[in-house]
């Protein structure tokens, strides 16, 4: 089952904060990030294991509530090279072999 | 540096003719992902190999197929059968199978089929 995003895209002037949901209707065991800027490969940004963790580093950071089945990711203080595509990936079980992506949420940041 | 190779990068074929995607990597991961994406989508897994010599199929594996000779290498190859293969194709990698490892993507395949 592929996880929803929330919002579908967004546009930010600089220095303003972002938040991305991503939500499934399944329990999850683990969370995955990625950005992809046009016509490249995502890049890995980070992994949220089930326990509420969260992470972050620099001005992007996540959360992951394994009760309401989601993750949110926030980007604070927005810097024009955060625009792009960002994915969540998720695990539905503990030990499942592939990833769920998301169908992914474009952020533009306009100086 | 290590990393994943995709070739080429751009690829035109004619409808009716297999054609086979390239994807080398020397990070000696032993999982390698094949995805596909289109426009305005998601990423959506063909095929996945967790080691050498064997494989399962993903999401949308219809009118693909792959083989996994050499733990560095994992070609992708779309078939005839595939009713709509013109898109974006992304091979994957991970140190470990499971969907728990981070994954290193490729640059990408964009195939044009007329």
């Amino acid at each position: 089952q592929q996880p929803v995003q929330s919002p579908q895209a967004v546009i930010l002037r600089e220095g303003e904060d972002a938040v991305i949901n991503c939500s499934s209707s399944k329990a999850l065991y683990s969370v995955h990030w990625y950005r992809q800027k046009h016509g490249e490969a995502p890049v890995f940004l980070m992994i949220l294991l089930k326990g509420g963790e969260q992470k972050g580093h620099d001005k992007i950071s996540a959360s992951f509530n394994e009760k309401k089945q989601q993750s949110s990711l926030y980007l604070t203080a927005s810097q024009l090279s955060y625009s792009g595509t960002y994915f969540c990936g998720t695990e539905g079980i503990q030990g499942a072999q592939k990833l769920v992506f998301g169908q992914g949420t474009r952020l533009t940041i306009n100086p | 540096d290590g990393g994943i190779t995709q070739s080429p990068k751009y690829l035109f074929r004619k409808e009716g003719q297999n054609v086979t995607l390239s994807c080398e990597q020397n990070l000696n991961h032993d999982a390698m992902y094949w995805y596909r994406q289109d426009p305005g989508q998601g990423l959506r897994l063909i095929y996945y190999s967790q080691i050498v010599n064997d494989f399962q199929k993903g999401d949308i594996a219809e009118g693909y197929s792959v083989s996994r000779e050499k733990k560095e290498s994992f070609p992708l190859t779309v078939t005839s059968a595939q009713k709509n293969p013109t898109a974006f194709y992304l091979c994957a990698s991970s140190l470990r199978p499971g969907a728990s490892y981070e994954q290193y993507f490729g640059p990408g395949t964009r195939l044009t089929v007329t």
